[in-house]
Formats: structure tokens, sequence, C-alpha cells
């Protein structure tokens, strides 16, 4: 079955440490998205790569970094600068043009210990 | 800037109810507009969409309209089942910097009980 993949479905940080959340599709999308999501919000746009060796900043990128090395494979980095990381990870995909559909992972949920 | 509102939750209803949830929208140009659903620990699936304006989505009993004149794509089920618990999305996508963005809404939880 063709789907997205998140992994680990739970994660915890040690104050200082760098994690990376895992996110791999094989629906063979150009497109793919990082979006976090806080209780009672929306989803914010973290990264997004439209190609393979290519990436740009969302809305809140600080804190963050991503790789795009292939194209089913898309991992997002919360580094030791995210000073509030604890919320729910969300990867999408989808093909590149505009008002289609995006298909969305079943998430990684981060914590701080 | 482009933006979604939606009423806040949570919505609580008897099975077999009625159900609205309200969604109005902000956007430059003709946006597509989609509503997601959330089911508990879980990540977004697509509920319906429509990409154009009096356009029709519907799925599962749901239905939306995209209606331009009022900026409106309400969400409805003539009766809703205990099995509709989630959190309810509504979202509209643009085209940003050559790539296709999407805007979510708050959420609005919706809670049925038998």
């Amino acid at each position: 079955d063709g789907g997205i993949t998140q992994s680990p479905k739970y994660l915890f940080r040690k104050e200082g440490q760098n994690v990376t959340l895992s996110c791999e599709q094989n629906l063979n999308h150009d497109a793919m998205y990082w979006y976090r999501q806080d209780p009672g919000q929306g989803l914010r746009l973290i990264y997004y790569s439209q190609i393979v060796n290519d990436f740009q900043k969302g809305d809140i990128a600080e804190g963050y970094s991503v790789s795009r090395e292939k194209k089913e494979s898309f991992p997002l980095t919360v580094t030791s600068a995210q000073k509030n990381p604890t919320a729910f990870y969300l990867c999408a995909s989808s093909i590149p043009q505009g008002g289609v559909i995006q298909y969305f992972g079943a998430g990684t949920r981060l914590s701080v210990l | 800037g482009d933006s979604v509102t939606q009423m806040e939750g949570p919505v609580t209803l008897s099975e077999e109810a009625f159900l609205t949830i309200n969604c109005t929208y902000t956007a430059t140009g003709y946006p597509s507009l989609f509503w997601y659903v959330q089911y508990p620990g879980e990540g977004l699936q697509l509920l319906l969409k429509a990409t154009k304006a009096d356009d029709k989505g519907s799925n599962k009993g749901f239905e939306a309209t995209y209606r331009k004149e009022t900026t409106s794509f309400h969400l409805e089920k003539g009766s809703v089942q205990v099995s509709d618990s989630a959190v309810y999305f509504c979202a509209l996508s643009v085209v940003s910097g050559g790539y296709n963005k999407l805007i979510f809404g708050a959420g609005t939880r919706l809670a049925v009980h038998p």
C-alpha cells in the first residue's frame, strides 16, 4: 500500500540533544512537508521541499533542519536551539501543483525529558 | 494575508444530531478548500475538497459548499455517529513562492455521545 511512514511514534529529547524524525513516502511525490501541531492550534509549516536536494524554510523553521537526499525521504532534525520542541510533528507529501491534496503520515509526538 | 477561521470547539452532540462546523477564509486569488479529519493519536486524512466557487465536496455523509460570496466552506452532516468524534480542520491551498501551500484553521473538536 502506498503511503507515508513516520517514525518513531513517540520520541523523548534530553536538554541540549539533537533528535531526528524520520519520514518516508512511496507515493512517488516530488513535494514533501513538515508541520508542527500544538494543542488547540492548527498546523504550522516548518520546512518544505519540492524536489530532491532542494528545500525551503516555512513559517517556523528556527531550531529545525532538514535534508532531501532521496525523493522518498525527508528527515527532520530538531536541534538544541529549539527551546520548546514538545509538539506533534506531521510529515506530508504531494505532487507540486497548486490545489492538490497533501497526504499525511501518522505523526511523531516529541516530548522533552 | 491568507487565513482560515473555524468555529471554536468542542462541539458536543448526541448521536444522529445534525452537525455544522463553520469555516470562513481570507485569500487573494482563487484557493482550493479542504476539510481534513484527525482521529485521536493519528495524522490528518482528507475528508473532502472543492476547487472552485459553488463546488460541493462530499464524503462519508459530510458535505461542504465553496461559497465565494461569503468566503465560507461550512462542514455539515445530517446525522452524526459516535465514530465521527475527531478534530476537523478547514484548510485552503494557494500557490505561494511557487509551491502548494496549505493554510489551516485551528481545528474544531467534535464529541458525539450515544
